[in-house]
């Protein structure tokens, strides 16, 4: 069973801090993985993807990849309110297979 | 560019009615879409895997005949509920897969159903 294991939070952090976003996977042969927020009510976006190991930036999103350890992350520097949302990680890829594998997600409140 | 539409955003129907629910890829083509359902304050669901110009494959537990799927061109896939009931209510949301070949999925904006 290919399982995706986040920490639901909430994960609480100041305006302007850093937010660290945790994932752990177990299928070692996944290849793509995502980051995508959900805001309530609404539908899931897709706001990093990564596929080597080491660090991918995207203005103040890094995601982190280390497929030794199974494990991606996301870090959002300078947290805004409007960052306040759940962060969905999904992994794919494993064999070929394009069909998604998601964590529950973790809610990140970022308070002013 | 990957934008998804669906429509419609909102519906209420009563029961024993079907609902179609249509997803469409605006500005690339996706021989791949997926079919979610979200309950309130719960994980999405992968309920099918919609290929174009094929069978759709349902998950384990999601009855083929009740939630109807058709993906009859590159661009459009159509989710129907056959005979609502009150515990079909829930938050559907399509998604297709970019075709750039590392599985990148751009969802649709999500179809609120309610059954009355």
């Amino acid at each position: 069973q290919k399982e995706v294991e986040q920490n639901s939070g909430p994960l609480s952090v100041p305006e302007g801090a850093i937010a660290s976003l945790n994932c752990t996977y177990s299928d070692r042969g996944s290849q793509s993985f995502f980051w995508y927020r959900q805001y309530s009510g609404k539908s899931p976006e897709l706001i990093m993807s990564i596929y080597s190991n080491g660090d991918k930036e995207d203005g103040r999103f890094t995601a982190q990849l280390n497929k030794a350890s199974q494990y991606v992350s996301l870090l959002i520097r300078d947290s805004q309110p409007s960052d306040s949302a759940t962060y969905l990680c999904a992994v794919t890829g494993s064999g070929g297979s394009y069909i998604p594998t998601f964590g529950r997600g973790t809610s990140l409140i970022v308070h002013p | 560019g990957a934008v998804v539409s669906q429509h419609p955003s909102r519906v209420i129907c009563k029961s024993g009615t079907s609902v179609k629910i249509e997803c469409r890829s605006l500005d690339f083509q996706a021989t791949t879409m997926f079919w979610y359902r979200q309950f309130p304050k719960q994980s999405l669901m992968l309920m099918a895997t919609s290929n174009e110009g094929s069978k759709a494959t349902y998950e384990q537990g999601v009855e083929k005949d009740k939630f109807l799927i058709n993906h009859a061109s590159l661009t459009l896939s159509t989710l129907t509920v056959t005979s609502a009931h009150p515990e079909d209510s829930s938050f559907y949301i399509c998604s297709a897969v970019g075709a750039g070949g590392r599985y990148e999925q751009y969802f649709g904006p999500g179809t609120r159903l309610t059954v009355t």
